[in-house]
């Protein structure tokens, strides 16, 4: 399945490192989010773009910072993180306010915070 | 979003049906029934979904009882491959990108 690709996907940084996971659909899809899971516990939304723009933050801290610059690539910015920010981090895509609004997600950035 | 009910784990033998059940007594008119899986450390896989009528794809079969309250996921011939854990979801379709909210799932184990 490559109709969403991330990027690294596996990322080990320290707190005071700077880095970004990336996400690339290729299904046509006009809606991406932002999905977390951390280890025994159920995937959590952080973040929903709806035609580029930014329709829902789950109370994320701002530590983590999304950006959508199309429809086709979303960004995860990520700064001063903290151990207990460890987790697979997972992207999808959907048609927003098509016949059908299935996710579709991608394998998912394997993060590490020392 | 109604809440849902899944059985934490499930063992199938390779070649069997397996059935997974799933409880969704609060949903509402408008909500739908969603089922992924996700294999271990991989992002979940959407498997199929529905209203109120029984729909079959090339993956599953889902069946949806009269009262919408509980419902099934069929797999027809398990193989070693299908071991995951499945999410039964249920949700209202939005226009603007809905999200999904996922429970603990149930964790199937194929066996040979």
């Amino acid at each position: 399945e490559t109709g969403v690709t991330q990027t690294p996907r596996h990322l080990v940084m320290g707190m005071t490192n700077k880095k970004s996971l990336k996400c690339e659909q290729h299904l046509g899809h006009n809606a991406m989010y932002w999905y977390k899971q951390s280890a025994k516990k159920p995937l959590e939304l952080m973040f929903v773009y709806s035609l580029e723009e930014r329709v829902e933050n789950n109370s994320v801290p701002s530590r983590f910072s999304p950006e959508c610059p199309n429809s086709s690539h979303l960004f995860l910015h990520l700064h001063t993180l903290q151990p207990e920010d460890s987790a697979l981090y997972l992207c999808a895509s959907s048609i927003s306010g098509g016949a059908t609004d299935t996710q579709y997600f991608g394998p998912g950035t394997r993060l590490t915070v020392l | 979003d109604a809440k849902t009910t899944q059985p934490p784990s499930m063992d199938c033998a390779e070649g069997r049906a397996a059935n997974l059940p799933c409880n969704h007594s609060t949903i509402s008119g408008n909500e739908y029934v969603y089922w992924y899986r996700q294999i271990h450390s991989q992002g979940p896989q959407y498997i199929i979904h529905g209203l109120k009528n029984n729909e079959t794809n090339e993956m599953a079969s889902l069946i949806i009882t009269e009262d919408r309250k509980s419902s099934t996921l069929i797999l027809p011939h398990a193989t070693l491959r299908d071991t995951a854990v499945y999410y039964c979801i249920v949700r209202v379709r939005k226009n603007q990108g809905g999200k999904l909210i996922f429970g603990q799932g149930t964790e199937l184990s194929v066996k040979p």
